[in-house]
């Protein structure tokens, strides 16, 4: 049975670091991994999609990378800002969709 | 650009009533999803449709029930509330058809208390 594990479960890092969120899963076998961050209250704004042949995807000041022989997936975000804090879920696709259950951030002004 | 839109935002029900949650696709987007988030927790996917018929189930109560119509609107209906089905309920969209892994567009979701 798959499971997918995200470590912390909270962060507080100053303004302006470059940090790491990470999500580990049990089950190598899957389609994609998709990253979310979601503000209290709200709904999921989708950040990046891996698919499974792909080792990472970037946008702006995300980099999201994928080794699936480990069970792992990192969301690195350069140069923090206020802005970023808010939860952040990754959410892999197998023969279903399962959540990790989230790392919430909070940038330190 | 158009997102997946949801209705209502919020409903306020009793205990032993009916509600009906409405999703509506971004254009041209075949598949539609529906999870729910229960406070404090990760969303837990319910169930999905591709070009009007169930693709895939998770974890919906036989109390629930949802279809997906001509024009890809999606409808979830749920009967005989409970205490416990108070949650986030959200719609995601994706396009590429069943067997696609594309990305899931999620809507605002809505804000379901049952009293």
């Amino acid at each position: 049975k798959q499971e997918v594990t995200q470590i912390p479960a909270a962060l507080s890092v100053p303004e302006g670091e470059n940090l790491v969120l990470n999500c580990s899963f049990t089950d190598s076998a899957i389609y994609n991994l998709q990253w979310f961050r979601q503000d209290p209250g709200k709904g999921l704004t989708s950040l990046l999609l891996i698919q499974s042949s792909q080792r990472e995807q970037t946008s702006g000041r995300l980099n999201a990378s994928l080794d699936k022989s480990s069970g792992r997936s990192t969301l690195y975000i350069a140069a923090s800002q206020p802005g970023d804090s808010a939860t952040y879920l990754c959410a892999l696709r197998d023969d279903k969709i399962i959540f990790g259950k989230g790392t919430r951030l909070h940038i330190l002004p | 650009a158009a997102g997946v839109i949801q209705s209502p935002r919020h409903l306020i029900k009793e205990k032993r009533e009916t509600a009906t949650l409405k999703c509506y696709p971004i254009p041209r987007h075949d598949t539609v999803y529906w999870y729910q988030q229960g406070p404090g927790q990760d969303p837990q996917f319910l169930i999905s449709f591709y070009e009007k018929m169930q693709s895939d189930k998770g974890s919906i109560p036989d109390r629930f029930s949802a279809q997906q119509f001509s024009d890809y609107h999606s409808e979830l209906n749920m009967s005989s509330l409970e205490l416990g089905d108070s949650a986030l309920y959200f719609c995601a969209s994706s396009s590429g058809g069943r067997l696609s892994y594309n990305e899931q567009f999620f809507g605002p979701g809505t804000r379901l208390t049952v009293l």
